[in-house]
């Protein structure tokens, strides 16, 4: 169980368009999901924190309108960049916590973003 | 100082070895803790979660020390594939279940 996957798991595209990352909980229902980023050799640094029908609560120095989440349902929260630059090249991972056991995270594969 | 440190490493042991990291947090209200395994490339795995009581799960064992303020994770009869990074996390006091990444500490396991 706790399965949570993400789509797409790479995109490359050209500076200045939009990428929206899907984020899913397949077997549990996901009241909060979060969404990091990582680079090379560094550990996860969390975006935003997302809940159900509600807006997303970012992190200090995490553009809001840049990154726009929407977390339209229980299984379904989606981060888009927005007019993305080379250096939103990164690594995506969402996780999602379920209702039982809020505290455990479980994550999905992640997403390799490259901006040309 | 960090929320939470970790040794980066790399730990580099032979087949068989045991192993132990460390990893130290700033908060002592700070109540939940769980080790993650990451693989190149990949997204953290959980390994498991650190009871006050200390827990084993098969060659692992991961220990909490309140008065030190550091958790463990000691692993035993290292195989290769166990070689990996391994994030300690500790889980934010706001009540917003937010993790606290520590850097990671990569392990080799070596034949």
């Amino acid at each position: 169980g706790a399965v949570v996957s993400q789509h797409p798991s790479r995109v490359i595209c050209k500076s200045g368009t939009s990428v929206k990352i899907e984020c899913r909980s397949l077997d549990f229902q996901a009241t909060t999901m979060f969404w990091y980023r990582q680079f090379p050799k560094k550990s996860l640094m969390l975006m935003a924190t997302s809940n159900e029908g509600s807006k997303a609560t970012y992190e200090q120095g995490v553009e809001k309108d840049k990154f726009l989440i929407n977390h339209a349902s229980l299984t379904l929260s989606t981060l888009t960049v927005t007019s993305a630059h080379p250096e939103d090249s990164s690594f995506y991972i969402c996780s999602a916590a379920g209702t039982g056991n809020g505290e455990t995270q479980y994550f999905g594969p992640g997403t390799r973003l490259l901006v040309l | 100082r960090k929320e939470v440190e970790q040794d980066p490493g790399p730990f580099n042991v032979p087949e068989g070895a045991t192993v132990a990291f460390n990893c130290t947090y700033s908060n002592s209200a700070s109540q939940s803790f769980f080790w993650y395994r990451q693989d190149c490339r990949k997204e953290p795995k959980l390994l498991m979660s650190v009871y006050s009581s200390g827990n084993e799960d098969g060659r692992f064992t991961a220990q909490l020390n309140r008065a030190s303020q550091y958790i463990s994770l000691l692993i035993r009869d290292s195989k290769l594939s166990d070689s990996a990074t391994y994030l300690c996390v500790v889980i934010d006091t706001s009540g917003t279940y937010k993790y606290i990444f520590g850097t990671g500490t990569r392990l080799k396991v070596l034949a």
